[in-house]
């Protein structure tokens, strides 16, 4: 069974880096047929999608983001990793990790999300 | 960008009833639409992917129908388990992939 699981600080300062991985097991993502990508839900709004990463590093990013974000995978450790620069308060939100399918923009696994707070 | 819209914002249903779920596009998205279920702590999970495609282990009474603009998800039989909150995703239009707001689906 696919795993996925977010790890990182639960806190960060107004106008430095969000920084978060994501640690996938029960499947291998180096040379996987699937992208993988994050998500975010702030507090009483709908879920954003910020970018996905394929396992050879081919990324795409939501336009709205794109000049804060950079995604990145590790196969050695099977983990891929979100950053998120100039963070303010609208960043504020639960993150989700999750698998893409590889010709369609689903996303059939999901981890169960790390809320991060952006304090001033 | 394509913005979802999904409506009621929250449905309140008795255990065994049926729920449905709407979902609007704000362009045409043709069959690109999936849903999700998220619980309270938990992993969202794909429930119907193509608009109509039930993801590996749906229970069959969980049902999506629609094209271009307009969807529904249908939940036949309510069980306890089902109480949750459902969001529509397009995929058919990107950068960005966009998601509903969610629609909460209550005991009554």
């Amino acid at each position: 069974q696919l795993q996925l699981l977010e790890s990182g600080p639960r806190l960060v300062k107004t106008s430095e880096t969000l920084s978060l991985t994501c640690t996938v097991s029960g499947d291998s993502i180096s040379g996987s047929s699937y992208y993988w990508g994050w998500i975010r839900q702030p507090p009483g709004k709908g879920l954003e999608w910020i970018g996905s990463i394929s396992s050879s590093g081919t990324a795409r990013y939501n336009p709205s983001l794109t000049s804060r974000v950079t995604t990145s995978v590790d196969t050695s450790k099977n983990q891929f990793s979100l950053s998120l620069t100039s963070v303010t308060a609208a960043d504020t939100a639960i993150y989700y990790c999750a698998r893409r399918m590889w010709t369609l923009g689903v996303f059939d696994y999901w981890g169960q999300g790390t809320r991060v707070t952006v304090y001033s | 960008e394509i913005v979802m819209t999904q409506s009621p914002a929250i449905l309140s249903v008795s255990p065994g009833e049926r729920a449905t779920l709407s979902c609007r596009a704000s362009r045409d998205v043709s069959g690109n639409l999936a849903w999700y279920q998220r619980k309270p702590g938990q992993a969202p999970r794909l429930l119907i992917y193509g608009a109509s495609t039930r993801a590996t282990g749906i229970p069959a009474r969980f049902s999506g129908s629609g094209s271009g603009t307009e969807f529904t998800l249908t939940i036949n039989s309510l069980q306890s388990e089902d109480f949750a909150v459902y969001y529509c995703q397009q995929y058919n239009n990107w950068p960005p992939w966009t998601f509903g707001q969610g629609t909460k689906v209550e005991i009554k």
